[in-house]
């Protein structure tokens, strides 16, 4: 029973355009939230965080909302750079992080 | 710092062989945890531990799996007797526990191929 879901498993965005990626979560009682940046033959990276108290956490060009009713996050990137190309994984979750299918974000030239 | 350091990087054995899977993790860190990545299921947790003890293991997929962390530098994943559908690339990932939003430290992986 996967308590974190990213339903979309790939995203194409043109470069200079936001990149907007979802992540939904079960589990009301989860405090914590990050997501995670990987590259191939690579491990996953932390990219950014939030916790419960809050709905927004900037840094950068990376923002992260959290709707706690709806139990849903998202990563907004802006303005995407090829660089930005990865898989992304959310996370959520107290003391053990339970991980989404991840995301693969693709930006184009 | 060298990070999180997981061995071998990559293992081909064949089905029915006993795989065994090493981690060392960020020194001073006293959370560990294993993942499995896979392209159906995504980035699952099987096991963690605090202070060198077990946790929650409820990710391990069977009795077959099993895992222990001796001391706090070194923790082993083992697979006895591996099956092709183990195939997957295993990840080991090490957080101060407290820490600052439960950032975890991922190693490169070990890429799992069983025949």
């Amino acid at each position: 029973d996967q308590q974190v879901k990213q339903n979309s498993p790939s995203l194409s965005v043109q470069e200079g355009r936001i990149s907007i990626l979802n992540c939904d979560y079960t589990n009301s009682m989860f405090d914590y939230f990050l997501w995670y940046k990987k590259y191939p033959a690579e491990g996953p990276t932390f990219l950014i965080s939030i916790s419960s108290i809050k709905d927004k956490n900037e840094d950068g060009r990376f923002t992260v909302f959290l709707n706690k009713s709806a139990k849903h996050l998202s990563l907004h990137i802006v303005p995407s750079q090829p660089g930005d190309s990865a898989v992304y994984f959310c996370a959520a979750g107290n003391n053990d992080m339970r991980f989404g299918a991840g995301t693969r974000l693709t930006v184009k030239p | 710092d060298a990070g999180v350091i997981q061995s071998p990087r990559h293992e081909v054995t064949e089905m029915g062989q006993e795989v065994t899977l090493r981690c060392k993790p960020i020194s001073g860190h006293n959370s560990l945890f294993w993942y499995r990545q896979t392209m159906m299921r995504g980035l699952e947790l099987l096991i963690y531990f605090n202070n060198n003890v077990p946790i929650d293991d409820s990710g391990m997929p069977e009795d077959r799996f099993s895992a222990k962390m001796p001391n706090a530098s070194f923790s082993t994943l083992k697979i006895q007797p591996s099956e092709p559908r183990d195939s997957a690339v295993y990840f080991c990932a090490s957080s101060l526990n407290p820490g600052q939003l439960y950032e975890q430290y991922f190693g490169p992986g070990t890429r799992l191929t069983v025949t």
